[in-house]
């Protein structure tokens, strides 16, 4: 079955350290993956996306991705994080046909001023 | 523009009882997609709707049902209710509920079973 797996359930960083946050796929067909940040008491928004070309994505508020197809992989960076990231963190990917999407369990992620 | 709506935002049932959630998607937006997440993990997929047809369903039993409206409007229903309903319910609109169509996720209804 098709699954999207993050290994980082809870970040806790200090304001300006930088971020990866990751994220593993299991498709064997095309796949476009995404990121989706939810900050408190907000709807999920989009971050970022990968449907095809360039592997390294960038998205809003600084955010980037790296799509790498041998490592079944697509890990969200940052530079420098702001006290205002801190947010719940989804990967997602559309498998299969439509847009019904498959998310990862989630990254808790805190940014301590 | 508003987004997507959900109502209500809130609500606490109780076991063996019937719930009905209701969402607006965005205006022009012909394709709503329901998720339920429980606490702790991602949102799974329930149901797809275009043009008030079911165009996929998720691994939950039939005890879920859905339908969509002429206004693309749509309510999901859930029978005979467990604790293990307890989540949030967001409701997603897209244009066409195809792969180059963004979603655009409801702020959700948290629904308690006690």
């Amino acid at each position: 079955a098709q699954s999207v797996s993050q290994h980082n359930h809870h970040v806790i960083l200090s304001e300006a350290a930088s971020l990866e946050l990751g994220c593993n796929y299991s498709y064997g067909g095309t796949v476009n993956l995404f990121w989706y940040v939810q900050y408190p008491g907000q709807h999920l928004q989009l971050l970022l996306k990968y449907f095809s070309g360039d592997p390294l994505v960038k998205g809003i508020k600084g955010f980037e991705a790296e799509f790498i197809k041998s490592k079944f992989s697509f890990n969200l960076r940052k530079p420098s994080v702001q006290w205002s990231d801190t947010a719940e963190y989804f990967c997602a990917a559309f498998t299969g046909g439509g847009n019904k999407l498959t998310f990862g369990t989630g990254t808790q992620l805190k940014v301590e001023l | 523009d508003a987004g997507v709506t959900q109502s209500p935002t809130h609500l606490i049932k109780t076991r063996g009882q019937h719930v009905t959630l209701r969402c607006s998607p965005i205006s022009g937006h012909k394709s709503v997609s329901w998720y339920q997440q429980v606490l702790g993990q991602g949102p799974q997929f329930i149901f797809q709707y275009y043009e008030k047809e079911e165009r996929g369903r998720g691994n939950f039993p039939d005890r879920f049902s859905a339908r969509q409206f002429p206004n693309y409007s749509s309510e999901l229903n859930v029978n005979a209710l467990l604790l293990g309903d307890s989540a949030l319910y967001l409701c997603a609109s897209s244009f066409d509920g195809q792969r180059n169509s963004p979603l655009h996720f409801g702020n959700g209804t948290r629904l308690t079973v006690t």
